[in-house]
């Protein structure tokens, strides 16, 4: 969905290192999220936010942080990446007043590689 | 809690057959469930969603799903496969209360010629 972008597509780092992911969209939503997919277990929530002010953990939310810089923009930092944070990252976003479901919307997602 | 089961992780069919790709899911109240496709190297797309309207949900691209509460599926189905149709689909069931969705681990259909 173009309407929900995330830089970069791909990256490979090494152990260590500080990387930031970057999710913008130009959908007006004010939910966002940050999973992660892992081959053979679907889908796993990290972080979510409702507004610019509210910022939550997910499940698995340990070695990240977030940050929301506005209401079209919500970045994934890695602090110190380290090699079973090698993953596919996906933003999403998602408005409670469109729809009764919320349905979330995706971005293309970031295939990050942690040497 | 809410939960969902894809019985199956991989299907393999024939172009011009049927798709059946099951999911079961384990939910305390009326589920919101979805199915979203994932095509290599893209992002997931929203195939359809039950909201407790239609048991019969018809989606994009010839796709459809019936949730039946009493054997607590929704399965997905499609009367004839595309070559196309080659990807990867996620069952999901939405719990909590913050919109948290709850992803199967997914469900690789090939479609051979």
């Amino acid at each position: 969905d173009a309407d929900v972008t995330q830089t970069p597509r791909n990256r490979i780092t090494k152990t260590g290192k500080r990387i930031m992911l970057e999710c913008s969209q130009t959908k007006g939503h004010d939910r966002m999220y940050w999973y992660r997919q892992d081959p053979g277990l679907g889908l796993r929530l990290i972080y979510y936010s409702f507004d610019v002010k509210d910022i939550n953990k997910g499940e698995i939310s340990d070695g990240y942080s977030v940050s929301r810089q506005a209401q079209a923009k919500f970045s994934l930092s890695l602090e110190s990446a380290i090699p079973n944070q090698t993953a596919l990252y996906f933003c999403a976003t998602s408005d409670p007043s469109r729809t009764v479901t919320d349905t979330q919307y995706f971005g293309p997602g970031t295939r990050l590689t942690v040497l | 809690a809410q939960s969902v089961t894809q019985l199956d992780s991989h299907v393999s069919v024939s172009e011009g057959t049927p798709v059946l790709l099951r999911c079961n899911y384990s939910s305390s109240y009326s589920p919101s469930l979805f199915w979203y496709v994932q095509h290599p190297n893209k992002g997931l797309q929203l195939l359809l969603k039950y909201t407790s309207a239609a048991t019969l949900v018809k989606g994009i691209n010839g796709f459809e799903a019936e949730f039946k509460k009493s054997e607590t599926s929704f399965h997905l189905t499609k009367p004839s496969a595309h070559m196309s149709d080659a990807a990867e689909y996620f069952c999901v069931v939405r719990g909590g209360g913050y919109n948290k969705l709850i992803f199967g681990a997914g469900t690789r259909l090939a479609v051979h010629p």
